[in-house]
């Protein structure tokens, strides 16, 4: 399957403290994005990094891509509660025109 | 702009009824996307569109599902006749792009069936 793999399953911090979460596919990639959803709520597009890119940051969030390892990761710096929510990654291979979703990390930020 | 407009929001109905999930997706946007999540198998593709057309119905469960997007404005997913492991939050996402450069998805529906 080329769908992504989330590692953790589920992580719990406290608030200012940072997240990170990682992403496992198995296939050629033309780019990988990063979605969170909040309870209830469709999922949100947080940032995009490309197969030439090994790195990118958008505000609090960095994302890294390591194509050799099919792998990517997502760090959130000094969390918040209002970071509280699932986290998906999802890869565009360009073979189809669509993203293929993983399975998703649950975040928790506690006070 | 108004995004992705999913209705309804909640639906619960019976056992072998029709039920109709509609989705408007953003103006200029020629991607369409139907998923379904549940806590069991997470995010599911079920149907997409580019410019109207079905692309990839792979993921429709069964015949009892069918979606239609008979203009660039609106799509329907129909689920005919119903039961209740059809119970999920359908979301309907759009993308101007194909998905490259990212969808943008609905609040969802949350159906119900008893």
């Amino acid at each position: 399957s080329q769908q992504g793999e989330e590692d953790p399953q589920a992580l719990s911090i406290q608030e200012g403290e940072n997240a990170t979460m990682n992403c496992s596919y198995k296939t050629s990639i033309n780019n990988l994005q990063w979605y969170r959803q909040n309870s209830g709520r469709g999922l949100v597009h947080l940032i995009l990094i490309r197969s030439n890119e090994r790195e990118k940051h958008s505000g609090r969030l960095r994302v890294t891509l390591d194509t050799s390892k099919k792998s990517s990761s997502l760090l959130i710096t000094a969390s918040r509660a209002a970071d509280t929510a699932s986290y998906f990654c999802a890869i565009y291979t360009g073979t189809a025109s669509k993203l293929t979703f993983g399975t998703g990390t649950r975040l928790q930020v506690t006070l | 702009d108004a995004g992705v407009i999913q209705s309804p929001r909640h639906e619960v109905t019976e056992m072998g009824q029709e039920v109709t999930l509609r989705c408007k997706p953003i103006s200029g946007h020629n991607s369409l996307f139907w998923y379904r999540q549940t806590m069991m198998r997470g995010l599911e593709l079920l149907i997409y569109f580019n410019n109207n057309v079905p692309i990839d119905d792979s993921g429709m469960p069964e015949d009892r599902f069918s979606a239609k997007m008979p203009n660039a404005s609106f799509s329907t997913l129909k689920i005919q006749p119903s039961e209740p492991r059809d119970s999920a939050v359908y979301f309907c996402a759009s993308s101007p792009t194909g998905g490259i450069s990212g969808y943008t998805f609905g609040s969802g529906t949350r159906l119900t069936v008893v």
